[in-house]
């Protein structure tokens, strides 16, 4: 799987967007762009994914540059609730066992300020 | 929906004793996967299987770790004999077949090897 970087962390004020870059600069083409969280304590949670059109769901926003190299994740009215570790993971889309594995960095630490 | 279940959430044992951790996932998701997080360190992939059949099992630290899963339904990872480096979070999650398809993580057991 694609290595990615992100930034280890932010801050984000309540109310407004935060926007999470990550950078995968040798994505293939057929590995998906992945964004899990994990607020304290808790177990990972599945935010959203795309392959290369920008994805929209009731949590985030995902864009995806047309060169496929970065994506930045758009949490639209952050909350307080939001802070967490923010993870950018591509993965191998397909069948195959070693495909199917998410193999997750130090991820981003966003802090949702009042 | 029920989502992933783990039991137990805490576990606390001494070095030496047998420990298992049980995960229950989403219904009719064939893939199981075990992840853990090691004090410190990133959340790592231990193995994953497909109904009963392990498909992947590259992350399992060493053979005193025995994971099954009978019948393709619930999952249980045994750790004989514990050790102390054993300590951290181990976390389940489940996901239907088809190769984009999220996984949902359940909330982890926190094992402590004293």
């Amino acid at each position: 799987d694609a290595k990615t970087t992100q930034p280890p962390s932010m801050d984000c004020a309540e109310g407004r967007a935060a926007n999470l870059p990550c950078n995968h600069s040798t994505i293939s083409g057929n590995e998906y762009v992945y964004w899990y969280r994990q607020i304290h304590s808790q177990g990972p949670q599945y935010i959203i994914h795309g392959l290369k059109n920008n994805e929209t769901n009731e949590m985030a926003s995902l864009i995806i540059t047309e060169d496929r190299k970065s994506s930045t994740l758009i949490l639209p009215h952050a909350t307080l609730r939001d802070t967490a570790v923010y993870y950018c993971i591509v993965r191998a889309w397909g069948s195959g066992g070693s495909n199917y594995k998410l193999t997750f960095g130090k991820g981003t630490l966003l802090t949702v300020n009042p | 929906e029920a989502g992933v279940t783990q039991f137990p959430s805490h576990s606390v044992i001494e070095k030496g004793q047998t420990v298992t951790l049980r995960c229950d996932p989403i219904s009719g998701h064939d893939n199981l996967y075990w992840y853990r997080r090691v004090m410190g360190k990133e959340i790592k992939f231990l193995l994953h299987f497909v109904k009963e059949s392990k498909q992947d099992e590259s992350g399992m630290p060493n053979n005193r770790f025995l994971a099954e899963r009978t019948g393709g339904t619930y999952s249980t990872l045994k750790v004989q004999p514990a050790e102390l480096e054993d300590s951290g979070v181990y976390f389940c999650a489940s996901s239907s077949i088809g190769g984009a398809n999220e996984a949902f993580f359940g909330q982890g057991t926190r094992l402590t090897v004293v």
